[in-house]
């Protein structure tokens, strides 16, 4: 069965704290991504990665930072957590050469910055 | 990006009934997908319907694609309980097409 794994369901974290939220993908996809959802606007692509060391800006990269050391492995770093980045954070993958590009998803992290 | 944009934003209905969603996206795709997401879960690969398709069935679930409005429907036949979910249309292709996503449609099926 095949399974993305975010490390954490729920983290409470204080203001300008560093917090890393790790995502292991078990498929040997090429592609990752890092999304947070809010209420009343939907999903919204922080950052993805093609590779191994490579990643790309998404729509809402401000605040935030990736690493993809390892091809299974895409981690979402908050340098200094704020108030507003309160949220859940989706990690999904997906295969690339495939002609559909279906994600999968991991179960979510949800983030409270107090 | 492949933006997809769900209509209506919320939709409450009793068993037994059909519930239809609508998606409107911006530029051209390989394909259009389909998912559901579980209060507080992640997002669930429903179905998906290439651009050279029309319709599309699996089970209860119905997909229409109509590549010239840039819209596609998705219609739940003989709604449950269980059903009840948010679902999200995306715009997709292959290789490393950037999927995005509208706020979804809330659906609420009352027993």
């Amino acid at each position: 069965d095949v399974k993305v794994t975010q490390s954490s369901r729920y983290l409470v974290k204080r203001t300008g704290e560093k917090v890393f939220l790790e995502c292991v993908q078990d498929m040997d996809h090429e592609n990752m991504f890092w999304y947070r959802q809010d209420p009343g606007l939907g999903l919204r692509l922080i950052y993805f990665s093609y590779d191994v060391k490579m990643k790309e800006k998404g729509d809402i990269p401000e605040g935030y930072s990736v690493s993809r050391e390892k091809k299974e492995r895409f981690s979402l770093i908050l340098e200094s957590a704020s108030t507003n980045q309160t949220s859940m954070y989706l990690c999904a993958s997906s295969r690339q050469g495939a002609d559909t590009g279906e994600l999968f998803f991991g179960e979510g992290s949800r983030l409270t910055v107090l | 990006s492949q933006q997809g944009e769900e209509d209506p934003q919320a939709l409450s209905i009793q068993e037994g009934e059909n519930a239809t969603m609508n998606c409107s996206y911006k530029t051209s795709i390989n394909n259009l997908q389909w998912y559901r997401q579980n209060s507080g879960r992640g997002l669930v690969h429903l179905i998906l319907i290439r651009s050279n398709e029309r319709e599309k069935h699996s089970g209860r679930l119905r997909v229409t694609l109509d590549t010239s409005k840039k819209s596609s429907s998705l219609l739940i036949t003989a709604s449950r309980a269980a059903d009840t979910a948010s679902y999200f249309c995306a715009g997709g292709g292959g290789g490393s097409y950037i999927p995005t996503f509208g706020r979804g449609t809330s659906l609420i099926v009352h027993p």
